[in-house]
């Protein structure tokens, strides 16, 4: 089986405070990437989609290095509201296998 | 705009009942998935349906069984629960199997 590995943390950071995740594969061929965000007994939610040219939303910078096959995931300026799991998912290659997802990186953002 | 909406939110059972859980997308989606998750853990497949008309076995399928019954809906049957089913248990729809997922809200099931 194809694995899709997180640093679980918790991470505990300061509001405002930069904070980076990376994320690691196993299946070279894979092609798609996203990064989701999941809050304490709720639904996961997509937070972004990574391109291979990277991506950017506000504060959130998404990255992927195919050589090293990781994905990393950048939040600057924390605020309280981004304390939640984030989690890294990975295609399996084929446009039909479904998604793999990462267990999460715990982030706790602190007053 | 609805999404995917799972039916019921919460349910307790006994142990060797059996209950079927719903799940209904309205984005014109070709895949769906279900997917249980227990405290403190990751997102486990139970089963998906890449297209309508077919389903396959995920991670984690021992003890359930599901249904494709049209393009919209999938559900996922338990035919005697136990209590090492009780968990969350999440159904996700998709364009197809390499774009990414949206998740109903979830259905919280405890077995005694």
């Amino acid at each position: 089986r194809k694995e899709v590995e997180q640093d679980p943390g918790p991470f505990n950071v300061p509001e405002g405070a930069t904070v980076a995740f990376n994320c690691t594969y196993s299946n070279s061929a894979s092609q798609s990437f996203f990064w989701y965000r999941q809050d304490c007994r709720k639904e996961p939610k997509l937070l972004m989609s990574v391109y291979s040219s990277g991506n950017e939303d506000g504060r959130f910078t998404a990255q992927l290095n195919r050589a090293s096959q990781y994905i990393s995931l950048l939040i600057r300026d924390s605020k309280l509201s981004d304390s939640a799991t984030y989690l890294c998912v990975v295609n399996e290659g084929s446009g039909n296998t479904p998604l793999v997802f990462g267990k999460g990186t715990r982030l706790s953002v602190i007053a | 705009n609805a999404g995917v909406t799972q039916t019921p939110k919460f349910q307790v059972l006994k142990t060797g009942q059996s209950m079927t859980l719903q799940c209904a997308q309205d984005m014109n989606h070709n895949s769906m998935y279900w997917y249980r998750q227990d405290p403190g853990m990751g997102l486990r497949l139970i089963y998906y349906s890449a297209s309508e008309g077919t389903t396959d076995k995920g991670e984690v399928p021992n003890g359930y069984n599901v249904s494709r019954l049209n393009k919209r809906e999938f559900s996922l049957r338990l035919e005697s629960a136990a209590p090492s089913q009780t968990s969350v248990y999440f159904c996700a729809s998709s364009v197809r199997g390499d774009q990414p997922q949206h998740f109903g809200d979830g259905t919280r099931l405890s077995i005694l």
